[in-house]
């Protein structure tokens, strides 16, 4: 079975720290991906990554970055965090098949981050 | 832009009955689409995919049905059990996106 890990499940912090969320699969995918969930405006898709040290934006990458130094590892950083970053923070992955085939997103269990 | 919605947000069921989750997609180059099952605070869960050369595909208790003509998908749950109280997503893309367009999600209740 695909694991994907998540650092925390919940996190507390406040205006202005550095943030960072880890996140790790343990099925050797290429593909790594971090979304947020918020009510009412569903899965919306921060960055993602399709090899090491590669990155590309989402659609709502403002406010955030990302690292993936190794392949199993994709982290999501918040500089400097703000009150409307408080959300759900779901990390996801998947194999990266040949020929462009889009193939399924895996997800970890979630942080739910509460910017003060 | 492509979109995916579903056309009811809330469905309540019998416990036992068969439920049957309804979604919308607008983009016709849609070739994959995936249904997610997502537990109170936890991670959505992959439950069943299709690709666009099959109009059905079954699992176990689930099916899912693809209508590329109206661009409507579905997901039928037989025997629905109180463990299938969930918020239930669709998504969908297309050859090469490797990004998915997730639906807002329908959640299902289960009446005892």
């Amino acid at each position: 079975d695909v694991k994907v890990t998540q650092s925390s499940r919940y996190l507390v912090k406040r205006t202005g720290e550095k943030v960072f969320l880890e996140c790790v699969q343990d099925m050797d995918h290429e593909n790594m991906f971090w979304y947020r969930q918020d009510p009412g405006l569903g899965l919306r898709l921060i960055y993602f990554s399709y090899d090491v040290k590669m990155k590309e934006k989402g659609d709502i990458p403002e406010g955030y970055s990302v690292s993936r130094e190794k392949k199993e590892r994709f982290s999501l950083i918040l500089e400097s965090a703000s009150t409307n970053q408080t959300s759900m923070y779901l990390c996801a992955s998947s194999l990266g098949l040949a020929g462009g085939r889009t193939d399924t997103q895996y997800f970890g269990p979630g942080t739910r981050l509460t910017v003060l | 832009g492509e979109s995916v919605g579903l056309h009811l947000p809330t469905l309540s069921v019998q416990e036992g009955d068969n439920s049957i989750i309804n979604c919308a997609y607008s983009n016709s180059a849609s070739d994959y689409f995936i249904w997610y099952k997502q537990e109170s605070g936890k991670g959505p869960q992959f439950i069943i995919d299709i690709r666009s050369n099959m109009d059905k595909r079954q699992g176990q208790r689930v099916t899912v049905l693809l209508n590329k003509t109206v661009k409507h998908l579905s997901l039928q749950i037989a025997a629905t059990q109180p463990g299938d109280s969930a918020v239930y997503f669709c998504a969908e893309t297309y050859q090469g996106a490797q990004k998915l367009v997730f639906g807002q999600g329908t959640r299902l209740t289960i009446n005892p």
